[in-house]
């Protein structure tokens, strides 16, 4: 499958901003995706972006696409203690979907 | 937003039989449903893509015969385990796209975690 990389592990501050960061390799991806997974559960879609879109804001999410060199990110404003879980980026087109190694956020009170 | 539901959540089996898990799409249909596969503290592998009415398409590397995969229905897609052994115990997670929808989102199920004894 397509390489999806991210960084294992980030802690913040109750009330900082966290910004999670992804690289891919597939340039035909059509579809960019953030989720969330709490412990024990399944994914749960936080938002997406199409690749011919830069930026895309909702509420409390940030998402940055540079798809010259193939990275994205996600920043989460004013990021609560609740916000802590796993977080994946995904990348893909309509029939398949490759998912990043997940970043660990901690949000300490 | 839809809804996708797995069952069972979890399910403990003894070695040499088969586990069947079941994918269902509760407020939509979806013709592709994906199944995928998670280790512990590691992201999601691409198992296969299960359409409807034909033949699922496995990623290079997943044994076909090991895991059966039937789309029967716009609702309902199935992945038997068979012959589980315990590298097989997982998390099983499925994911489904709605027919109406062309926005690309998938929706996914709650997983299912088998451990095999």
């Amino acid at each position: 499958g397509e390489d999806v990389e991210q960084s294992l592990f980030l802690s913040v501050r109750e009330g900082d901003s966290s910004v999670i960061n992804c690289t891919y390799t597939d340039s035909s991806s059509t579809y960019l995706y953030w989720y969330k997974q709490e412990p024990g559960a399944g994914l749960q879609l936080l938002t997406y972006i199409f690749s011919n879109m830069d930026m895309k804001q909702d509420q409390r999410l940030t998402v940055l696409l540079n798809k010259k060199d193939k990275h994205l990110s996600l920043r989460i404003a004013d990021t609560q203690t609740g916000d802590s879980a796993i977080y994946f980026c995904a990348e893909g087109n309509f029939n398949k979907f490759y998912f990043g190694s997940g970043t660990k956020l901690n949000v300490k009170p | 937003g839809a809804v996708v539901s797995q069952h069972p959540s979890w399910v403990i089996c003894k070695s040499g039989t088969s586990v069947k898990i079941e994918c269902r799409s509760l407020d939509f249909q979806a013709t592709t449903m994906f199944w995928y596969r998670q280790f512990p503290k590691q992201s999601l592998m691409l198992m296969a893509t299960s359409n409807e009415g034909s033949k699922a398409t496995y990623e290079q590397g997943v044994e076909k015969d090991k895991f059966l995969i039937n789309h029967a229905s716009l609702t309902l897609s199935t992945l038997t385990v068979t012959s589980a052994h315990p590298e097989d115990s997982s998390f099983y997670i499925c994911s489904a796209r709605a027919v109406d929808k062309n926005t690309g989102e998938l929706f996914f199920g709650e997983g299912s975690r088998l451990t095999v004894l």
